[in-house]
């Protein structure tokens, strides 16, 4: 079990770039759940997968921010044309039952 | 919808003293899981304890434990011979039908050597 990762661990883009995270979830968890975090604030749920179908879309997903996950494997998280509300920490857990388990993140900072 | 309210921003607590951290949550859920997390610095979030709500027992894990109180919604926190690594944000979480986690703002809990 080697936990849940993710990559890059920072990533520094300018405004209107687009950015792509990548999270690779524990072994044999076939839910896999996106987060966003800001400073001072708990995190806020953007999506989650069950294997490779998307079952739940949260409103602050807006249309610059799409999420895969081919083959029910790795997940990647890309936002198009990044502003600086973008900022965040954005978190990704993965569990089999009620349990999630959470990797350590990519920071976000748009210039 | 879910909401968890998190009323205390800070907390602080001597080196092997005893500190409760309080959370409220409103649900409109029959069935629902309620947590704690920690998140240390720069660290990743970590699972402290869940409580299943149809359980009535209030839910142990080493020198931490929960007081449930289901009628006021109320799930908090006590963290028994605090640990200076017990420093760190705390969030409290609920999950009913829907799989996401709704999460409280956090409470930073500061350890006194």
């Amino acid at each position: 079990d080697t936990g849940v990762s993710q990559n890059p661990r920072h990533k520094i883009t300018k405004r209107g770039q687009n950015v792509t995270f990548r999270c690779d979830p524990i072994s044999e968890h076939n839910r896999l759940y996106w987060y966003r975090q800001t400073l001072g604030q708990g995190p806020e749920f953007l999506t989650y997968f069950q294997n490779e179908a998307q079952l739940e879309k949260s409103r602050l997903l807006s249309d610059r921010f799409s999420a895969e996950r081919p083959k029910g494997s790795f997940s990647t998280l890309e936002i198009q044309r990044t502003e600086q509300g973008d900022s965040a920490m954005y978190l990704c857990a993965s569990s089999l039952d009620t349990l999630q388990y959470f990797g350590a993140g990519t920071r976000l900072s748009v210039l | 919808a879910q909401t968890v309210t998190q009323s205390q921003p800070e907390m602080s607590v001597q080196e092997a003293e005893t500190v409760t951290l309080s959370c409220t949550y409103d649900t409109s859920e029959s069935d629902y899981y309620l947590f704690w997390y920690k998140q240390p610095p720069s660290r990743q979030m970590i699972l402290v304890i869940r409580q299943e709500a149809y359980k009535q027992q209030n839910a142990t894990e080493n020198r931490f434990s929960v007081n449930f109180q289901k009628a006021a919604k109320s799930f908090s926190l006590k963290i028994s011979d605090s640990q200076l690594g017990d420093a760190a944000m705390y969030f409290c979480a609920s999950q009913g039908g829907s799989e996401k986690l709704v999460f409280g703002k956090g409470t930073k809990l500061t350890v006194n050597p």
